[in-house]
């Protein structure tokens, strides 16, 4: 199957900083991403959909300017955290649909935030 | 806005047993698809079974199946001869065809299979 890879898988940063989340399709490219959120032992919440070549759409109550998304390649998206804070704390996940469409997304294995 | 339920929280049962996870949804779209992911431990989030919904055929993958009601909007998965590393969290989830193609997840069910 299709390989996504999220990079780094765990992150701690001090308060205030910012924070680079990479989401790369390894052997497809996909024109459209998506950014999701999981608190502990809870579901995905969907952030944000990062289309290639063109600004990111983010769901209702998401900050774009908190977390900034940059989808400049077919292979390649990304999430900033800016002046990140300890609510920000959360398990970032990434999927990528393939350009063909077929309807299935492929999943990242996930970045772990932690800001102290 | 399309919803997603899960109503079991948690299921646990023995290993080689059968067990069956409950999912409704709401739309008023007429074609969709309909998946069950699973999240174990590890947080990586693994395909387990899709349905188109114009397909009345239930799919089946192995030891998962699926029963849809797609009158009732009810997407059951089935997991036949359950064993230890069934042991996930389980996600329904509902995506449209035409518009905005993002998924949409249930509250997930934490199944443990015990030996």
């Amino acid at each position: 199957g299709a390989v996504v890879s999220q990079h780094p898988s765990r992150v701690i940063c001090k308060s205030g900083t910012s924070v680079k989340i990479e989401c790369r399709s390894l052997d497809f490219q996909a024109t459209t991403m998506f950014w999701y959120r999981q608190f502990p032992k809870q579901s995905l919440m969907l952030m944000a959909t990062s289309n290639e070549g063109s600004k990111a759409t983010y769901e209702q109550g998401v900050e774009k300017d908190k977390f900034l998304i940059n989808h400049a390649s077919l292979t390649l998206s990304t999430l900033t955290v800016t002046s990140a804070h300890p609510e920000d704390s959360s398990f970032y996940i990434c999927s990528a649909r393939d350009r063909l469409n077929t309807g299935e997304l492929f999943f990242g294995e996930g970045s772990r935030l932690t800001v102290l | 806005a399309q919803t997603v339920t899960q109503s079991q929280p948690e299921m646990s049962v023995q290993e080689a047993e059968t067990v069956t996870l409950s999912c409704t949804y709401d739309t008023s779209e007429n074609n969709y698809y309909l998946f069950w992911y699973k999240q174990p431990p590890s947080r990586q989030m693994i395909l387990v079974i899709r349905q188109e919904a114009y397909k009345q055929q239930n799919a089946t993958e192995n030891r998962f199946s699926v029963n849809f009601q797609k009158a009732a909007k009810s997407f059951s998965l089935k997991i036949s001869d359950s064993q230890l590393g069934d042991t996930a969290m389980y996600f329904c989830a509902f995506m449209r065809i035409q518009g905005a193609q993002k998924l949409v997840f249930g509250q997930g069910t934490r199944l443990t299979i015990n030996p």
